[in-house]
C-alpha cells in the first residue's frame, strides 16, 4: 500500500525566504506523485506532478519538486516565497494498476510566509 | 472549460437523517472521485466511478454510498448520519485513463448537529 509522509504540519518563512516543504513516499511500485496547494474555504489546486519522466518538475506559481528514488522523497521548494504562498500543501502519491485513481494524500503541511 | 461545481456548499444536518452531495465533473471527464477532509484525520478517500461503474473504494462504512449517471455528474449519499461525518467533502474529476491528474472542486461543507 502507498503512503505519504509530510514532515513539519506547519512551516514559517519571511517573504523572499526560499520555501522547502518535505514529502516522503512509500509505494511498492513507481509511483506517480504530486502536490497540491488548498488556500482558505476552497479545494485543491494541483501545483505538479511527478510521471515518471523528468526527475525534477516544475509547477505553477514557481514552485518545484524533485523526485529522488534513493530517498522516497519529492520535495517541493521554491527560491522566493511571496505573501501570496500562505496556504496548506499536500503531498499525494497514487496507486498503481487498478488503484491508480486513489490519491493518498499526506497530512498536510501549513506555510506561513511572514512579511 | 467550467471547472468541478459541487452543491450545495454548506449543508447542516442533525444525527439520524441522510444527505446527498453533487458533483459535476468537467466536461469530457469521466472519472470521479470522492475525498472526505477532516482537521484530524485528514484528506481520505472515500470512492471513485468511472463509466458509471464504482472502480475504487476506500475503507468507510457502508454508509456512504455513491453512483454516477450517464453525463458523468456523480452523487454521494451518507445515511444515518454521526457527529463524525461532519466534514469539507471534495470532489475530484480527471479523465479516468492514463495520469491520474484530479481537479477539485470546492467541496460542501457538512456540519452534523
Amino acid at each position: 500500500a502507498q503512503s505519504v509522509t509530510q514532515l513539519g504540519s506547519h512551516v514559517s518563512v519571511s517573504e523572499g525566504a526560499l520555501v522547502l516543504l518535505r514529502c516522503n513516499y512509500s509505494s511498492s511500485v513507481p509511483p506517480y506523485l504530486f502536490w497540491y496547494v488548498q488556500y482558505p474555504n476552497q479545494g485543491l489546486q494541483l501545483l505538479l506532478k511527478y510521471t515518471s519522466a523528468a526527475t525534477l518538475v516544475k509547477g505553477i506559481n514557481g514552485f518545484e519538486a524533485e523526485f529522488k528514488k534513493s530517498e522516497t522523497s519529492f520535495h517541493l521548494t521554491k527560491p522566493s516565497a511571496h505573501m501570496s504562498d500562505a496556504a496548506e500543501y499536500f503531498c499525494a502519491v497514487s496507486g498503481s494498476g487498478g488503484s491508480n485513481y486513489k490519491l493518498t494524500f499526506g497530512k498536510g503541511t501549513l506555510l506561513t510566509v511572514n512579511p | 472549460k467550467a471547472g468541478v461545481t459541487q452543491t450545495p456548499r454548506y449543508l447542516i444536518k442533525t444525527r439520524g437523517q441522510q444527505v446527498t452531495l453533487s458533483c459535476s465533473p468537467i466536461s469530457g471527464h469521466r472519472s470521479v472521485s470522492w475525498y472526505q477532509q477532516t482537521p484530524g484525520q485528514g484528506l481520505q478517500f472515500l470512492f471513485e466511478y468511472f463509466s458509471e461503474t464504482q472502480r475504487n473504494k476506500g475503507n468507510f462504512p457502508g454508509r456512504f454510498s455513491g453512483r454516477q449517471f450517464s453525463n458523468s455528474r456523480s452523487e454521494m449519499n451518507v445515511s444515518t448520519l454521526e457527529l463524525g461525518d461532519s466534514a469539507l467533502y471534495l470532489c475530484a474529476s480527471s479523465q479516468g485513463q492514463g495520469v491520474n491528474e484530479q481537479f477539485f472542486g470546492p467541496g460542501t461543507r457538512l456540519t452534523v448537529l
